[in-house]
């Protein structure tokens, strides 16, 4: 149980483009999930907490009208980076906690999808 | 605030020998102590985690840790290991009620043939 999905796994765009990535937590629901993002040889940066009905929590440094963040279920969130640039090039992750009934009270721990590798040209 | 250490960047390993990853945190009370490994090019998949009880825990793939309040570690270990378990490791550390815990920048571990 506890599966977490990510599409696309990888993509590549033109500079100035959009692209949105989706998250899916496919045997649970998920009240909460949250959009991490990992350079080349670093540990993970989180970028957002997605709450479902609610705005997302951006971390500090984390434009919002850049990376937009919507949870419009308890089982999909979706991050699009607008105006994609070769800066925004990186690995974004993104996890989901259980919602409160779900698997016997795990909710401190987060499941994680696959990734996707954006290429920004 | 909490924070975690990863005192290594790279350990290399033959195969078939013992393995141990160093973690180290700080925290006032006690934590939430998660281990992820993440294959090239995917996301974390969580080995084992340490919330209270027996303080030795007992994870995926053969892996094990054990959290010692006296030294603020959380070390994992595996007694053999396989060439597959090249990957990168990652400690992280949690408090109750909240769901995000600080990571460590990763241990990557080779594995020699």
């Amino acid at each position: 149980g506890a599966v977490v999905s990510q599409h696309p796994s990888r993509v590549i765009c033109k500079s100035g483009t959009s692209v949105k990535i989706e998250c899916r937590s496919l045997d649970f629901q998920a009240t909460t999930m949250f959009w991490y993002r990992q350079f080349p040889k670093k540990s993970l940066m989180l970028m957002a907490t997605s709450n479902e009905g609610s705005k997302a929590t951006y971390e500090q440094g984390v434009e919002k009208d850049k990376f937009l963040i919507n949870h419009a279920s308890l089982t999909l969130s979706t991050l699009t980076v607008t105006s994609a640039h070769p800066e925004d090039s990186s690995f974004y992750i993104c996890s989901a906690v259980p919602s409160e009934r779900e698997l016997g009270g795990t909710q401190e721990t987060q499941y994680f999808g696959p990734g996707t590798r954006l290429l920004v040209l | 605030a909490q924070s975690v250490t990863q005192p290594d960047i790279h350990i290399t390993v033959s195969e078939g020998a013992s393995l141990e990853l160093r973690c180290n945190y700080s925290y006032g009370a006690t934590p939430y102590l998660f281990w992820y490994v993440q294959s090239p090019g995917q996301g974390l998949q969580l080995l084992l985690k340490y919330f209270s009880g027996d303080t030795l825990v007992q994870g995926i793939k053969g892996f094990e840790a054990e959290f010692k309040r006296s030294q603020s570690s959380f070390n994992l270990r595996k007694p053999s290991v396989h060439w597959s378990d090249a990957a990168e490791y990652f400690c992280a550390v949690g408090v109750q009620g909240s769901y995000i815990p600080t990571f460590g920048r990763g241990t990557s571990l080779i594995v020699h043939p």
